[in-house]
């Protein structure tokens, strides 16, 4: 079975500023998809950005964007100009091609205003 | 598009009945659900996939028995906690996908309380 493994159980960063979640993965498989959920106090699980393994280009989504490195089973995902809104737990999440997902432990982060 | 509805949101039941979570996919089909379970603070931990039509697919060392799971449509399944006890207290999440290695859609959760 897959692993996904965030290494950062507590992030903090300062408003505007920028901050980097790390998230790395075990596999065998050549094809398969990364995300990164965010989950708010509300506890609904929100997608923020997805990334497909055969792309080489870093996915980008406003002021999301991941750096995956597939040879070394790499998906951290970078928050610029970070909001107080962005307080939250994210999770790391790996699905493969039998179309199940592995969720990593999470990371909070905490927006210092 | 791909809205997961969920519902209850939050119920506080006696120890010893039985409580049904509903979790409906509004606007797309869905032919596999997932049920999880995630304690405070923790990652979602996987109980089963549901499949339409089918059995469920439980994850090891949950009670299949204990936690019934009908997916009788294609946007309807049920989570049915059954003879509920206090440390079946938690957070249970439901999520739909549309298939073909598209992102999980979740349902909003619902905290059970069993006093």
């Amino acid at each position: 079975a897959q692993t996904v493994t965030q290494s950062q159980p507590e992030m903090s960063v300062q408003e505007a500023e920028t901050v980097t979640l790390s998230c790395t993965y075990d596999t065998s498989e050549s094809d398969y998809y990364l995300f990164w959920y965010k989950q708010p106090p509300s506890r609904q699980m929100i997608l923020v950005i997805r990334q497909e393994a055969y792309k080489q280009q870093n996915a980008t989504e406003n002021r999301f964007s991941v750096n995956f490195q597939k040879a070394a089973k790499s998906f951290s995902l970078k928050i610029s100009d970070s909001q107080l809104g962005d307080a939250a737990m994210y999770f790391c999440a790996y699905l493969n091609t039998g179309n199940q997902f592995y969720f990593g432990t999470g990371t909070s982060l905490t927006v210092i205003p | 598009g791909a809205v997961v509805s969920q519902h209850p949101s939050w119920v506080i039941c006696k120890s010893g009945t039985s409580v049904k979570i509903e979790c409906r996919s509004l606007d797309f089909q869905a032919t596999t659900m997932f049920w999880y379970r995630q304690f405070p603070k923790q990652s979602l931990m996987l109980m089963a996939t549901s499949n339409e039509g089918s059995k469920a697919t439980y994850e090891q060392g949950v009670e299949k028995d204990k936690f019934l799971i009908n997916h009788a449509s294609l946007t309807l399944s049920t989570l049915t906690v059954t003879s509920a006890h206090p440390e079946d207290s938690s957070f249970y999440i439901c999520s739909a996908s549309t298939g073909n290695n598209s992102p999980l859609h979740f349902g909003n959760g619902t905290r059970l309380t069993v006093t």
